[in-house]
C-alpha cells in the first residue's frame, strides 16, 4: 500500500535557524497537509495546500512558516528563525481531490512524523 | 463549525476485557467522522470511518464505532482488549476538507 514518507525523522536544530522538514506523499494525491504535535497535546492543523497554493492555514502557521511543492512529488515546510515552541512532532498528510462523490469523505494519509527539536 | 470533544486523556482496561472511548461531536450538518490510532513513536493510522452509509461501522484490528445521532457520539469500541492496542487515540472531524482532532486518549492495558 502506498505510503507517506517523511525525512528526517528526528532534526535537531539552534534557536534561530532554519529548518527543512521533508515529505514525499502518495503519488496519485492532490491535498497537501502539515500537522503538528506538541508532546503531550494534541495534533493541530497547520495548513493545507492544493494546486500549487495555500488553501487554509491556521494561526499556529506565521510568517516564518513556508510549504512549497518543488518538483511535483516532494511537500516541504520550511521554518525561519526558529523558536524553542516549534519543538514538535511535524506531520505531512494527503489525500485525493475533494468534490468527488467517492472522496468527498476520503481520510487523510499520514506519514510518520519529523521530530523536531530546537535548542 | 464541526469539533468533536474525547471525554477522558487516559482509559485503562484489564486484557481481555471490553474497551470504550467516548466521542461526541458538534456539527450542524452531517459529520464525517473518523477514529485514528497512534502507536508509540509512529504516526497516525486511520482505524474507521463515518460515511453515512451504515452508523455502525467496523474498522481494523476489531474496532468499531457506533454514530448515533440522538446522542451526538461516536463512541470507539473493541469487545476485547489486547495488549498490542496499548495507544493513543484520536476521533477526528471533516471540516472543511481538513479533519480536525480531538485531543487523544491515552489507553492503557493492564495484564
Amino acid at each position: 500500500e502506498p505510503e507517506v514518507t517523511q525525512t528526517p525523522s528526528h532534526q535537531v536544530t539552534q534557536m534561530g535557524q532554519e529548518v527543512i522538514l521533508r515529505c514525499v506523499p502518495i503519488s496519485n494525491h492532490l491535498y497537501f497537509y502539515w500537522y503538528r504535535q506538541i508532546l503531550g497535546q494534541k495534533v493541530e492543523f497547520l495548513v493545507s495546500f492544493y494546486n500549487n497554493e495555500i488553501s487554509e492555514k491556521s494561526e499556529i502557521f506565521d510568517d516564518r512558516f513556508s510549504v512549497e511543492r518543488p518538483d511535483g512529488s516532494n511537500f516541504t515546510l520550511k521554518i525561519r528563525s526558529t523558536k524553542l515552541e516549534d519543538s514538535a512532532m511535524y506531520f505531512c498528510a494527503s489525500k485525493q481531490r475533494p468534490g468527488q462523490a467517492s472522496s468527498w469523505n476520503s481520510p487523510l494519509h499520514f506519514g510518520n512524523g519529523t521530530r523536531l527539536t530546537v535548542t | 463549525a464541526q469539533s468533536v470533544t474525547q471525554l477522558g486523556s487516559h482509559v485503562s482496561v484489564s486484557e481481555g476485557a471490553l474497551v470504550l472511548l467516548r466521542c461526541n461531536y458538534s456539527s450542524s450538518v452531517p459529520p464525517y467522522l473518523f477514529w485514528y490510532v497512534q502507536y508509540p513513536n509512529q504516526g497516525l493510522q486511520l482505524l474507521l470511518k463515518y460515511t453515512s452509509a451504515a452508523t455502525l461501522v467496523k474498522g481494523i484490528n476489531g474496532f468499531e464505532a457506533e454514530f448515533k445521532k440522538s446522542e451526538t457520539s461516536f463512541h470507539l469500541t473493541k469487545p476485547s482488549a489486547h495488549m498490542r492496542d496499548a495507544a493513543e487515540y484520536f476521533c477526528a472531524v471533516n471540516r472543511d476538507d481538513k479533519i480536525i482532532f480531538g485531543k487523544g486518549t491515552r489507553l492503557h492495558i493492564l495484564p
